[in-house]
């Protein structure tokens, strides 16, 4: 059972935005930054959102995270056939002192 | 660019110790909190531990099996986890990240490790 909760799955239609939703505690996502991963498949996890909203170089502005209280949220718009993934939040968790993720969601681009 | 390559036996013993070491490449290990996550097959992520110059910090779930240790001579850090069982098989990766925002911004590809006699 994971520490952060996230939707097993998520579909949308290409062209399309989807929203992933990560649910957490005072402890995490609460009092912590939140990361988002991309992990294709058969592929080492890749850094989508740091720092709960912002963007490494290279990664297109059609990928987006917010958070607020307990939640965070990562979305993505112009869904392409290529966005097809698993998709993971992370963050610190203060009162277990260790790293904790959710349990992914698979997008499915219709 | 910044490189990670994990190394290692790809099967062991249940009972033994598993070890592995990750090759930091294009940029120094002295710095960053250098980690250790791991995949079982079909299934999530699991942070296992990370070094940093100031210490090192274990995912308490894994209690003391875990030793995670640097090697800033060969830009090298290293896992041990001890004891193992079949539970233990999965996917390691090596990264680097940020302690404080504790995110993962270079990965290495992976080195499948399973544990059977």
């Amino acid at each position: 059972q994971s520490v952060l909760t996230q939707p097993p799955s998520v579909s949308a239609a290409p062209g399309q935005k989807v929203t992933i939703s990560c649910s957490g505690s005072s402890s995490n996502i609460g009092n912590n930054y939140v990361s988002w991963y991309q992990q294709l498949p058969g592929t080492a996890p890749k850094l989508l959102i740091y720092d709960n909203n912002n963007r490494p170089s290279g990664i297109p502005d059609r990928f987006s995270g917010s958070k607020s209280g307990t939640s965070a949220t990562l979305g993505i718009t112009g869904l392409q056939t290529g966005d097809e993934a698993d998709y993971y939040c992370g963050t610190w968790d203060s009162s277990l002192s260790a790293g904790v993720f959710g349990g992914g969601t698979k997008l499915t681009v219709l | 660019q910044v490189q990670l390559q994990e190394s290692g036996p790809g099967l062991v013993k249940p009972s033994e110790t598993l070890s592995l070491t990750c090759t930091v490449s294009g940029g120094s290990i002295s710095t960053y909190y250098w980690s250790w996550i791991r995949q079982p097959p079909g299934k999530g992520l699991e942070w296992i531990g990370y070094i940093h110059y100031s210490g090192s910090t274990n995912n308490p779930s894994l209690q003391s099996r875990v030793t995670v240790s640097v090697d800033t001579s060969k830009n090298q850090f290293s896992l041990k986890l001890s004891s193992v069982t079949a539970a233990d098989t999965a996917l390691y990766y090596c990264a680097r990240g940020y302690g404080t925002s504790a995110f993962f911004d270079y990965w290495g590809q992976g080195t499948l490790v399973t544990v059977s006699s």
